[in-house]
C-alpha cells in the first residue's frame, strides 16, 4: 500500500521568515495530494491540494510543489505569522482507491 | 451552511462493549470518510461511503464497520471494545467524488477503559 513520510516531525521559524514542509510517497499511482492545518484542540482543516497534473498551486502566502518522478511534493508557508503556528499534515491518495495516507505530521512554530 | 457535525463528542466506554458514533456531513457532500487519530499512529483511514456505497477500507480490523443512510448521514461502530481503540474518531465530507476530506468534523473522543 502507499506509505507516505513526512519531514521535519517540528519545525521553530521567526515570524515573518519562509516554512518548507516535505512529503515522499510510495506509489506512483497516487494522484491527488492535500495538506491539512490542525490547530491544537481543533479539527484538521485543508488548506491546499494538487493533483498529479499540476506541478505547483499557490493560494496567498501558501503554494505546494509537486515532483512527479522523484514522487515528492513540499508546501511553502511565506511571510510566517504566530497564526501559521499548528500541527501540517500531508496526505496522497491512489487514483481509485478512495482512501487518503497521512504523513505523520510537522509542528510548526511561528516565534514573533 | 452548517459544517460537519459528529455525535456525542465525548464518549467513556469499558473493554469489551461496543460503540456507534454519528455523522452528519454538510448538506449536498455525498462522500464521508472516517479516520482514526492517535497520538502514536497519527491519522489513519477508516472508510470512505459515496451514495450508501463503502468503496474503500482501511485496514482495521472487522471490529469496525460502517454505513451510510440515503440522507449522507454516516455511522461507525465499533465492537468489543480494546483499550488501544481509544482515540479521537474524526469524519469528513466532499462534495464531489472527485476529493476526499474536504471538511473535517470536530470529532468524537473515545476513550475505553
Amino acid at each position: 500500500g502507499e506509505n507516505v513520510e513526512q519531514h521535519p516531525s517540528t519545525l521553530s521559524v521567526q515570524e515573518g521568515d519562509s516554512a518548507v514542509i516535505k512529503c515522499t510517497y510510495s506509489d506512483s499511482a497516487s494522484n491527488y495530494f492535500p495538506w491539512y492545518k490542525q490547530e491544537l484542540g481543533k479539527r484538521p482543516q485543508l488548506i491546499i491540494d494538487i493533483r498529479s497534473n499540476v506541478g505547483e498551486k499557490k493560494d496567498q502566502r501558501i503554494a505546494v510543489t509537486l515532483n512527479k518522478t522523484a514522487k515528492h511534493f513540499s508546501l511553502h508557508i511565506t511571510e510566517t505569522q504566530p497564526e501559521d503556528s499548528a500541527v501540517y499534515f500531508c496526505a496522497a491518495s491512489i487514483t481509485g482507491r478512495r482512501a487518503l495516507t497521512f504523513g505523520s505530521g510537522t509542528r510548526l512554530q511561528v516565534q514573533p | 451552511k452548517a459544517g460537519v457535525t459528529q455525535t456525542p463528542r465525548y464518549l467513556i466506554k469499558t473493554r469489551g462493549q461496543q460503540v456507534t458514533l454519528s455523522c452528519s456531513p454538510i448538506s449536498g457532500h455525498r462522500s464521508v470518510s472516517w479516520y482514526q487519530q492517535t497520538p502514536g499512529q497519527g491519522l489513519q483511514f477508516l472508510f470512505e461511503y459515496f451514495s450508501e456505497t463503502q468503496r474503500n477500507k482501511g485496514n482495521f480490523p472487522g471490529r469496525f464497520s460502517g454505513r451510510q443512510f440515503s440522507n449522507s448521514r454516516s455511522e461507525m461502530n465499533v465492537s468489543t471494545l480494546e483499550l488501544g481503540d481509544s482515540a479521537l474518531y474524526l469524519c469528513a465530507s466532499s462534495l464531489s467524488s472527485g476529493t476526499l476530506a474536504e471538511y473535517f468534523g470536530p470529532g468524537t473522543r473515545l476513550t475505553v477503559t
